[in-house]
């Protein structure tokens, strides 16, 4: 079974560009989960879809980071414009259901200088 | 706010010996708890996991024991080897709503030869 695809694994940027992550989760997961984990610190939630709806989207900064899960499989993460604290990885996860095991992809690791 | 926390930032433990890693929880509305594994460049991977109405859950090398009086678990790794060199990460789950998980800032676990 394919584990859930990310890309790009790497992108660097400068201040005030814009960035998009893309996301393929496992195939079948309803539930979609966008992590940043910032160096040194535990992954923190941005955003939890269910199939195409937003669950939770409490710890997303809505006044540069937007996400949409079209037809509730892939998803993508923008940035726009990104400022230095936004360096991090940003993990992707997928789990069949809210309290289901989360499976997580390998991270995209933004550098914004 | 830390509702999850790993006070020590990195172990080293001789091969073959126990590993002890531990974590701290002050939100009482948590009610699972799961330690998840994490090699460099890729995803965290989930490891163990365990209800709040248990105190103890073991699978093969590993063993997770939940204090709830004290809000405390630990993970348990018996004998350690050098592929369990990682960072690891407890996470929480609040038994409401989206039921999303709070992680810790992770222990980097070296096990030496």
């Amino acid at each position: 079974e394919a584990g859930v695809a990310q890309s790009p694994r790497y992108k660097i940027i400068e201040k005030r560009q814009s960035v998009a992550f893309w996301c393929n989760p496992i195939s079948g997961h309803a539930t979609l989960y966008w992590y940043q984990q910032i160096l040194g610190q535990g992954p923190k939630l941005l955003i939890q879809f269910q199939n195409n709806g937003v669950v939770d989207d409490s710890q997303l900064p809505k006044d540069r980071f937007s996400a949409e899960r079209l037809k509730g499989v892939d998803s993508t993460l923008k940035i726009q414009p990104a400022k230095l604290e936004d360096s991090a990885v940003y993990l992707c996860a997928s789990s069949l259901g809210k309290a289901n095991e989360q499976f997580f992809g390998p991270g995209t690791r933004l550098t914004v200088l | 706010d830390q509702q999850v926390k790993q006070n020590s930032p990195s172990l080293s433990v001789q091969e073959g010996r126990i590993s002890i890693l531990n974590c701290d929880y002050t939100n009482s509305m948590f009610d699972y708890f799961l330690w998840y594994k994490k090699y460099p460049a890729e995803g965290p991977t989930f490891l163990i996991s365990i209800s709040s109405i248990k105190d103890k859950n073991e699978d093969g090398r590993f063993t997770v024991f939940l204090n709830k009086s004290a809000k405390h678990l630990s993970l348990h790794i018996v004998p350690s080897q050098p592929g369990d060199s990682a960072v690891y990460f407890c996470a929480a789950r609040e038994n409401f709503g989206n039921e999303k998980l709070t992680f810790g800032t992770g222990t980097r676990l070296t096990i030496i030869p």
